[in-house]
């Protein structure tokens, strides 16, 4: 079965102190992967796209990375607003929809 | 420009009663996605229109839920005879094409079915 999964399932981090969120996935033919900001009350915010290995793209103080197995979210010494959920999710092979990960839950202490 | 919207935002629903979901998405976009989430997990994938034809309904998890999309834009979830079990928050994206667009997703609708 295609799966996604997300870890850890929370992260508490002081204010300038950077980390990395891990997605790994077990689907055949990956499309593409997506990292996506959600904050409470509110619907998901598109972040990223990344279609094959070894692709990265930045914004901000966020880079997501690409591998065969995995994508990682790196956030480089975070603010108090980066505070939210992360989710990550994929597009397989012959289909429209995407995959989600059940989200980390990031919170940043001033 | 303006982002995909939803109406209502909050929902309460007695046990049996129907309920209908508003969605709109981003002007020119031609596809459009239901998802539905659970407190605290990611979105889980409902139905997918291209234009006005629903071209998969596999993650509907029964048949009293149902969407249209009847001219390719707006589009309504439906769901009938609502249980405690669906409650929820329905999120609605959409996308400028299929496949590898990002889809983006609006503020959801939060459904409690007491």
């Amino acid at each position: 079965e295609d799966q996604v999964t997300q870890s850890p399932e929370a992260l508490r981090l002081q204010e300038g102190e950077s980390s990395s969120l891990n997605c790994s996935y077990t689907v055949s033919g990956l499309r593409g992967l997506f990292w996506y900001r959600q904050d409470p009350g509110k619907g998901p915010e598109f972040l990223f796209t990344l279609y094959s290995a070894g692709e990265e793209k930045e914004k901000e103080r966020l880079k997501a990375t690409l591998t065969k197995k995995e994508s990682f979210l790196h956030i480089t010494a975070p603010k108090p607003e980066d505070s939210a959920t992360y989710l990550c999710a994929g597009i397989i092979q012959g289909a429209q929809k995407l995959v989600f990960g059940q989200g980390t839950r990031l919170t940043i202490n001033p | 420009g303006a982002g995909v919207s939803q109406s209502p935002r909050y929902k309460v629903a007695k046990r049996g009663q129907d309920v209908a979901l508003r969605c709109d998405p981003i002007s020119g976009h031609v596809s459009l996605f239901w998802y539905q989430q659970a407190l605290g997990q990611g979105p889980e994938f409902l139905t997918y229109f291209q234009n006005e034809a629903q071209l998969d309904k596999s993650g509907l998890p029964s048949d009293r839920f149902f969407a249209e999309r009847p001219e390719g834009s707006v589009s309504t979830l439906k769901i009938q005879r609502t249980q405690q079990e669906d409650s929820a928050v329905y999120l609605c994206a959409s996308s400028w094409t299929s496949g590898r667009s990002e889809q983006y997703f609006g503020p959801g609708t939060r459904l409690t079915v007491t």
